[in-house]
């Protein structure tokens, strides 16, 4: 069954440190989310993809969050510095481009972040 | 600004009983209702959705209602077991132009099922 890949599963970092996530959606879904999830709330959107292109991103702390998805396949999303309060599940989810009624997203296991 | 919102953090429910989990949400322009299952440690896991259109949807243990005019979902597991402990999130989504795929999630219920 396909999946959505994500790398690393667990990640410890120092605050200021940089740290890097990356996704490999399901192949033939040109649509690829970041979302992040505090424990205790729900998943939040940080950026949408269509294939290359960024469709939103207006929740992502620009200052130290970056994501790229240079060829419209895998993707990373980076932060530099971290900081305490980033300290989260990172999880990357894909759909068809257009998904129809259920509107459905196939989320990987996630990556989990601990910032000491 | 919560659009989704879960107002029971958690809920046990006896095996074999029924499991009603809720949703609210604020605004009227969503077009689709979804519910996520989770694990530890996994990321969500699609279980099932509603179009606006309709009032009830159902698929095998799991019927999910609708009430567009109280803007309230409901999830109802008969009868519950226990795999089914997890957190359920309740996601909307709106319909129409292509973008609007994105799902805003509800903050979660943690279902305990109790042998």
């Amino acid at each position: 069954e396909a999946e959505v890949a994500q790398s690393p599963r667990y990640k410890i970092t120092e605050k200021s440190q940089a740290v890097a996530f990356w996704c490999d959606p399901i192949s033939g879904h040109a649509t690829l989310y970041w979302y992040r999830q505090i424990l205790g709330q729900g998943p939040e959107l940080l950026v949408q993809f269509q294939d290359e292109s960024v469709v939103d991103d207006s929740q992502l702390p620009k200052d130290r969050f970056s994501a790229e998805r240079l060829k419209g396949v895998d993707s990373t999303l980076k932060i530099q510095p971290a900081e305490l309060g980033d300290s989260a599940m990172y999880l990357c989810a894909s759909s068809l481009v257009w998904t129809g009624p259920t509107g459905e997203l196939f989320f990987g296991e996630g990556s989990r972040l601990t910032v000491l | 600004d919560q659009q989704v919102k879960q107002n029971s953090p958690s809920l046990s429910v006896q095996e074999g009983r029924i499991s009603i989990l809720n949703c609210d949400y604020t605004n009227s322009m969503f077009d689709y209702f979804l519910w996520y299952k989770k694990y530890p440690a996994e990321g969500p896991t699609f279980l099932i959705s509603i179009s606006s259109i309709k009032d009830k949807n159902e698929d095998g243990r799991f019927t999910v209602f609708l009430n567009k005019s109280a803007k309230h979902l409901s999830l109802h597991i008969v009868p519950s077991q226990p795999g089914d402990s997890a957190v359920y999130f309740c996601a909307a989504q709106f319909g129409g132009n292509f973008g609007n795929e994105k799902l805003t999630f509800g903050t979660g219920t943690r279902l305990t099922i109790i042998p």
